[in-house]
């Protein structure tokens, strides 16, 4: 069974600019949470969604949106960039959302902001 | 409020010899710890984790964990480290505050096995 994938792998923006990731989960699960990775405050919550609906949010600002689509695929958008937002963001996926249910995670999309 | 400790940022084994990457946990009710390691411009990849029962779970690659609900400590071990196992390790609890499936992770333990 083909693991959780990210797209795209590798981007470059400017302060000001917005972008969009994509994250496809695993076949049959439902649940797609995105985690935000840098150095000094490590891996952070951003949000997840189950079966299209957001159902938990993290501590950022609203320059941070996601949605899902009813196939489970993910996208989450970051509008007007900052250089803060220079980070490693990482989509998992699981069947359900919550209890003992374990999140798989994609290669991440490495956002660099200039 | 649910939180993940690893209080070694760094931990360096000889291969050969066991190696521990401890985690400490808070958490209100029972708790559901994970482990996870990622390599280099890698993802997370799931290691093993602890729901109920049994204090000692085995995972992938040869690691274990040991549950111990008096200390709060869900420690990572395995018997023999390799230098393939060099790599950052990520304790991690679900956070049962509200619904969904939200992870709480530690900051990450980076282990390095020398030959």
């Amino acid at each position: 069974k083909a693991g959780v994938t990210q797209t795209p792998r590798y981007l470059i923006k400017t302060r000001g600019q917005q972008v969009t990731l994509s994250c496809s989960p695993i076949s049959g699960h439902r649940s797609v949470s995105w985690y935000q990775q840098t150095p000094g405050q490590g891996l952070q919550f951003l949000f997840e969604y189950f079966s299209e609906t957001q159902r938990n949010k993290g501590n950022f600002p609203g320059r941070f949106s996601g949605r899902q689509f009813s196939n489970s695929r993910s996208e989450m958008n970051v509008s007007t960039l900052e250089l803060g937002d220079s980070a490693l963001y990482l989509c998992a996926s699981s069947i359900l959302a919550g209890g003992p249910d374990t999140q798989y995670f994609g290669p991440g999309t490495r956002l660099t902001v200039l | 409020a649910q939180s993940v400790a690893q209080p070694e940022d760094q931990v360096n084994v000889a291969e050969g010899n066991p190696l521990t990457v401890k985690c400490t946990y808070s958490v209100s009710g029972n708790p559901y710890l994970f482990w996870y390691v990622q390599y280099p411009n890698r993802g997370l990849q799931f290691l093993l984790k602890y729901i109920t029962g049994d204090n000692l779970v085995k995972g992938s690659y040869g690691f274990e964990a040991e549950f111990n609900k008096s200390q709060t400590s869900f420690h990572l071990k395995k018997p023999s480290a390799l230098v393939s196992d060099s790599a950052l390790y990520f304790c991690a609890v679900r956070d049962t505050s509200n619904q969904g499936g939200k992870l709480i992770f530690g900051q990450g333990t980076e282990l390095s096995v020398k030959p």
